[in-house]
């Protein structure tokens, strides 16, 4: 079956503008996470959904969002990007079970120049 | 969530058995062991998991010892695609799955 699928793969923006961020989870998966990860900081957990509501939250500022529709898919918004924001951002699916490992994505390039 | 301690680097010849440490005196009850892997570039790839059993599949075993405080990841024959960040997570089983990831190690398999 096909695997968790994140687009664009790269993607270049200017300071203060936005972006979004989309992620397809494999099918029948209900859980998507998102996480930045960055050389400094490593993987961060950004936040996670489930059926269409935010479970659980990872310590960013309200400039990162994110919603997911009623297909399971994802996206993740910046709003007033910085440059610190440049980072691989990854997205993960699971069935939402207890117990079951994540499948994760090949990540979006953001580059904030 | 619980956190973990691993050494930030191992280097295992090619075809011998590469086994990864983990330390995490302060897991609860409720937590798993989980282990990923990211090669350069790419997305972290599940490995196994485990709550107090060990486990074994096609690609690794995991060793978790008696009071839960540390496991070992095995890999029983290494191939120098094996080269990646291994990381050892401690997850709930209970309320919201978000993986906290630390540094991990950097297992380098030598030809």
């Amino acid at each position: 079956k096909a695997g968790v699928t994140q687009t664009p793969r790269y993607l270049i923006k200017t300071r203060g503008q936005q972006v979004t961020l989309s992620c397809s989870p494999i099918s029948g998966h209900r859980s998507v996470s998102w996480y930045q990860q960055t050389p400094g900081q490593g993987l961060q957990f950004l936040f996670e959904y489930f059926s269409e509501t935010q479970r659980n939250k990872g310590n960013f500022p309200g400039r990162f969002s994110g919603r997911q529709f009623s297909n399971s898919r994802s996206e993740m918004n910046v709003s007033t990007l910085e440059l610190g924001d440049s980072a691989l951002y990854l997205c993960a699916s699971s069935s939402g079970q207890r117990g079951y490992g994540y499948t994760f994505g090949s990540g979006t390039r953001l580059t904030v120049v | 969530d619980a956190k973990t301690t691993q050494p930030p680097s191992m280097d295992c010849a090619e075809g011998r058995a590469a086994n990864l440490p983990c330390n995490h005196s302060t897991i609860s009850g409720n937590e798993y062991v989980y282990w990923y892997r990211q090669i350069h570039s790419q997305g972290p790839q599940y490995i196994i998991h485990g709550l107090k059993n060990n486990e074994t599949n096609e690609m690794a075993s995991l060793i978790i010892t008696e009071d839960r405080k540390s496991s070992t990841l095995i890999l029983p024959h290494a191939t120098l695609r094996d080269t990646a960040v291994y990381y050892c997570i401690v997850s709930r089983v209970t309320g919201a799955n978000n993986l906290f990831f630390g540094t991990g190690t950097r297992l380098t398999v030598i030809p």
